[in-house]
């Protein structure tokens, strides 16, 4: 299994408070990305990465930053929740050219 | 944009028989990949089986085989033999090769039971 893991795996917060999610690997690939997972609409990309400081936006990317400082980290930041950001949200890493892309175990994030 | 389509939102089959899950998908590009991944109630999203395009073979991983028609832009997942353990929710993807962005484009998916 590739080494992808992701915290925290649940949270419950508030609508207007911030949250960051991280995701962490240990294979060293150069591209990572975050999708939200919601019942009828499968996965959404919202942000993706192709080298550290190197980002650009998804499909769902309002509401949402982001930000890779290590290649191993990259960090999905909701500046100020909202309830319609409720879901469960996956990280993903794809090696150089393969394009098939691993993910890790998701984080439910709920806000109220 | 490329858009997959997954037209069946549940399915159901019988413990050691096959089932036939479909995918089709729209795009100008004439070089891709195509991939199925496997969601149980776990969560883990797990990578079944990948297709190339440019092939004319079609991909099989043990039990589990696609039926690939380009031309259809179709892309039918196979499951031979079926177990409870196939019980899952199946995801169709693409991605176009030629980007090196490597982005995938999901269907809605497909909620599978297996029956005993």
């Amino acid at each position: 299994d590739a080494g992808i893991t992701q915290s925290p795996r649940h949270k419950v917060t508030e609508t207007g408070t911030p949250v960051t999610l991280r995701c962490h690997q240990t294979e060293n690939h150069r591209y990572m990305y975050w999708y939200r997972q919601d019942p009828g609409h499968g996965l959404r990309l919202i942000h993706y990465s192709y080298g550290v400081k190197d980002t650009d936006k998804g499909e769902v990317s309002d509401g949402y930053s982001v930000s890779r400082s290590k290649t191993e980290d990259f960090l999905l930041t909701l500046e100020s929740a909202t309830s319609s950001q409720t879901s469960v949200y996956f990280c993903a890493i794809s090696r150089e050219s393969a394009h098939e892309q691993f993910f890790g175990p998701g984080t439910r994030l709920t806000v109220l | 944009a490329q858009t997959v389509t997954q037209s069946q939102p549940e399915m159901s089959v019988q413990e050691a028989e096959t089932v036939t899950l479909s995918c089709t998908y729209d795009t100008s590009e004439s070089d891709y990949y195509l991939f199925w991944y496997k969601q149980p109630p776990s969560r883990q999203m797990i990578l079944v089986i990948r297709q190339e395009a440019y092939k004319q073979q079609n991909a099989t991983e043990n039990r589990f085989s696609v039926n690939f028609q380009k031309a259809a832009k179709s892309f039918s997942l196979k499951i031979s033999d079926s177990q409870l353990g196939d019980a899952a929710m199946y995801f169709c993807a693409y991605s176009d090769r030629g980007s090196t962005l490597g982005r995938l484009y999901f269907g809605r998916g497909t909620q599978l039971t297996v029956w005993p």
